[in-house]
């Protein structure tokens, strides 16, 4: 059964970088449909897709963080990474990996997927001086 | 930036259907099956329910069902049990892109 582990710090310094990595169960990556997301929950709200990334590095962000956040794949150690920089409180949020669908093709274009089957427990990230 | 509307809370009796509601002009482009319903408890991740409007993960039971109609999607819940009080999410794609993932802002069903 496939697991996803989110780690790193719980606290993070206004201004700083937060990052933190997804450690995925072996063999996860071997299948080439399925893409990898990141989303958060900031305590008490919704929701936020934080973006999304295929195993060929492409990747795809929320309009609304791109300018400040960098995820990365690494298959060989079957980990997913975020970054995201200059942090506020606003960023104070449980931060969730999880395994998103296939490319999803209608009679014109297609869709990076927006369903994630499987998450991992998530992590509580806490910006504060 | 588009919006996906949600209900803040529905509730029902055990046995009864409830429906949860989904709306957002996004929903209503092109009609592709693009909606999707996650599952929260408290303290938990999400949980997968329904994708591509209609379709069931593995495991999900078929008490739990998707629709859509022009700009509303809809989930709906039969046959009521006490479990299936939690936070319910819809998804989709803000409009004019087909990367940018939105969420509802859920729904809290109790079960009376």
């Amino acid at each position: 059964q496939l697991q996803l582990q989110e780690s790193g710090p719980g606290l993070v310094k206004p201004s700083e970088t937060l990052s933190l990595l997804c450690t995925v169960s072996d063999g996860a990556f071997s299948n080439n449909d399925y893409y990898w997301g990141w989303i958060r929950q900031p305590p008490g709200k919704g929701l936020e897709w934080i973006g999304t990334i295929y195993y060929t590095k492409n990747t795809y962000y929320n309009p609304s963080l791109t300018s400040r956040v960098t995820m990365s794949i690494d298959t060989s150690k079957n980990q997913l990474s975020l970054r995201l920089t200059s942090v506020t409180a606003a960023d104070t949020a449980v931060y969730f990996c999880a395994r998103a669908g296939p490319l999803y093709c209608g009679t014109a274009k297609c869709f990076v997927s927006n369903w994630f089957d499987a998450w991992g427990q998530g992590a509580l990230v806490t910006v504060s001086s | 930036q588009s919006t996906l509307t949600q209900p803040a809370s529905v509730s029902g009796s055990p046995g009864q259907s409830i429906t949860i509601s989904c709306t957002g002009t996004s929903l209503d482009v092109d009609n592709y099956d693009i909606v999707s319903w996650y599952q929260q408890r408290p303290g938990k991740a999400p949980k997968l329910i329904i994708y591509e409007v209609n379709k069931w993960p593995s495991g999900i039971s078929a008490r739990f069902s998707g629709s859509k109609s022009g700009n509303t999607a809809s989930l709906t819940i039969s046959g009521l049990q006490a479990e299936d009080e939690a936070d319910y999410y819809c998804s989709s794609y803000a409009t004019g892109t087909n990367f940018h993932v939105i969420f509802g802002g859920g729904t809290k069903l109790t079960v009376l």
